[in-house]
C-alpha cells in the first residue's frame, strides 16, 4: 500500500552512539517532515524539507541532522545520542498544493528510540 | 504566531456517551484546521479537516466546525464506541509560503471508552 515507511521501528542506543532514521514515501509528495513526540508535549517539528534539495530547521533541531536524498527519501541522523533524545520519531509528507486549498500530512508509524 | 491549545486529558467515557474535545487556535492569516487520531503503536491519521470559516469537517461520526469568531475547532461525536479509544490531536496548517506548509499541533487528548 502507498504511504510513508519508517525504519527501524524500535532502537536502543547508548549515550554517544550515532544512528540514522530512514523515511521513504511513494506518494510523489514534495514536502517531508520529521517530528518527535513526547508525553504532554504533542508533536514538535525537528526539520523539514519543502522540496527536493532543500531542508530547514524546525522548532527543536539541536542534536539532529537531515538529508533529503531524493524526492522519496528523507533521513534523520543523530550524531551523538543523548538521553534527552529518547522519544518517538515520526516522518510525514504532504502532496503538492492544488487550487482547492491545503492538504493534510501523511504520517509513518514511527520509530521508538531509547537512549540509555 | 501560530499555536493550538486543546483540552487536556485523559478523558474516560462510557460507550454511547457524547464526546466533546475542545480546541482553540491562534493564527496569522487563514489556516486550515485538522483533527488527527493516533491509535496505540501507530502514526497519526487524518480524521477530518476544514479549510475555511464555517466549514464542517466530518468522518466516522465525528464532526468539527471551523469557528473563526471564537477561533475554535471543537471535536464532537454523538455516541462513542470502544473502538474510538485513541489519542486525538488538533492541528492547523499555516498559509502556504515559499518554504512550504507549516503545521502546528496541540498536545493531544487521550480518550478511553469503557463498555
Amino acid at each position: 500500500n502507498a504511504g510513508v515507511t519508517q525504519t527501524p521501528k524500535f532502537q536502543v542506543l547508548k549515550t554517544g552512539q550515532s544512528m540514522t532514521l530512514q523515511c521513504a514515501q511513494d506518494m510523489n509528495h514534495n514536502s517531508m517532515y520529521w517530528y518527535r513526540q513526547d508525553p504532554g508535549m504533542g508533536l514538535r517539528l525537528i526539520y523539514y524539507s519543502a522540496s527536493e534539495g532543500t531542508t530547514d530547521k524546525g522548532e527543536v533541531p539541536n542534536g539532529y541532522n537531515v538529508s533529503r536524498l531524493n524526492k522519496r527519501e528523507f533521513s534523520l541522523r543523530l550524531e551523538s545520542a543523548a538521553p534527552s533524545q529518547t522519544s518517538v520519531y515520526f516522518c510525514a509528507s504532504i502532496r503538492p498544493l492544488t487550487g482547492t486549498g491545503y492538504s493534510p500530512l501523511h504520517f509513518g508509524n514511527g520509530t521508538r528510540l531509547t537512549v540509555t | 504566531g501560530n499555536s493550538v491549545t486543546q483540552m487536556e486529558g485523559p478523558v474516560t467515557l462510557s460507550e454511547e456517551a457524547f464526546l466533546t474535545i475542545n480546541c482553540t487556535y491562534t493564527a496569522t492569516g487563514y489556516p486550515s484546521l485538522f483533527w488527527y487520531v493516533q491509535y496505540p503503536g501507530e502514526g497519526l491519521q487524518l480524521l477530518l479537516k476544514a479549510t475555511k470559516a464555517d466549514d464542517k469537517g466530518s468522518n466516522k461520526g465525528f464532526e468539527a466546525t471551523y469557528r473563526k469568531e471564537t477561533t475554535s475547532f471543537h471535536l464532537e461525536k454523538g455516541s462513542v464506541q470502544v473502538s474510538d479509544s485513541a489519542v486525538y490531536f488538533c492541528a492547523l496548517s499555516a498559509p502556504f509560503s515559499n518554504t512550504g506548509n507549516q503545521f502546528y499541533f496541540g498536545t493531544g487528548t487521550s480518550l478511553t471508552v469503557i463498555p
